[in-house]
């Protein structure tokens, strides 16, 4: 099973809107961290948030937010007030188990259009 | 000032040769990561290493290992270079106990 799935290949968003991409996550730890990365066209990876399992409240960076559901297993990131630079692909990834030399699981990723 | 870098940034090459991809990260941290990006940009996992052990993803072939000279490097070599190993390469870093890696610019191999 996919530890990680990320249901939208493409989205678009007005500029100025929010627009949430959705993350959902496979997994039997209780122990757990959940991220959000940005590549965009130029290919480098950005971190943008993290969300540990045990933590009471949802991540929020700036203009980013995790909506975190433990009992669904989503970690969807909510992108308010777009802008064009956010353009993008967006990956969701997992780390099992508790801080420590441990891999990423990274999904398939959602290609973010902001229209201007 | 790059956190995490990687030289080259492209390389491209024929089929049977070596080569190496350099990665440096000057953030302090104890942990470096190899991950794979093919061309539907699925990201995996291939070698995670700290100044104590090394974490071979079981599905990578042993044309593909990492050498590291020092804390601050994870360098990746690939022998006798396949078609299928064309893709974008990412190095990244942690310190063990923390939570977040921070990812280099990547290095786009295409062999020929």
């Amino acid at each position: 099973a996919q530890k990680i799935t990320q249901t939208q290949p493409g989205m678009f968003v007005q500029e100025k809107e929010a627009v949430t991409l959705d993350c959902t996550y496979d997994t039997s730890d209780p122990s757990y961290g959940l991220f959000w990365y940005k590549q965009p066209s130029s290919g480098e990876m950005i971190f943008l948030i993290y969300q540990g399992s045990y933590d009471q409240q949802n991540a929020t960076e700036g203009r980013y937010s995790l909506n975190f559901q433990k009992a669904r297993k989503s970690a969807n990131l909510v992108i308010s007030a777009s802008q064009l630079g956010d353009s993008a692909m967006y990956f969701c990834a997992m780390r099992e188990g508790v801080a420590g030399a441990n891999n990423l699981f990274f999904g398939t990723g959602t290609r973010l259009t902001v229209i201007p | 000032d790059t956190a995490v870098s990687q030289t080259p940034k492209y390389l491209v090459t024929q089929m049977g040769n070596d080569k190496s991809i350099k990665c440096e990260q000057n953030l302090g941290h104890d942990t470096m990561y190899w991950y794979k990006q093919d061309s539907k940009k699925f990201l995996k996992i291939m070698f995670s290493y700290n100044n104590k052990e090394l974490i071979i993803n079981e599905t990578v072939p042993n044309r593909f290992s990492p050498k590291s000279p020092d804390k601050a490097h994870l360098n990746l070599h690939i022998n006798s270079l396949e078609l299928g190993d064309s893709a974008v390469y990412f190095c990244a870093s942690s310190n063990l106990f923390a939570e977040t890696q921070y990812f280099g610019p990547g290095t786009r191999l295409l062999v020929l």
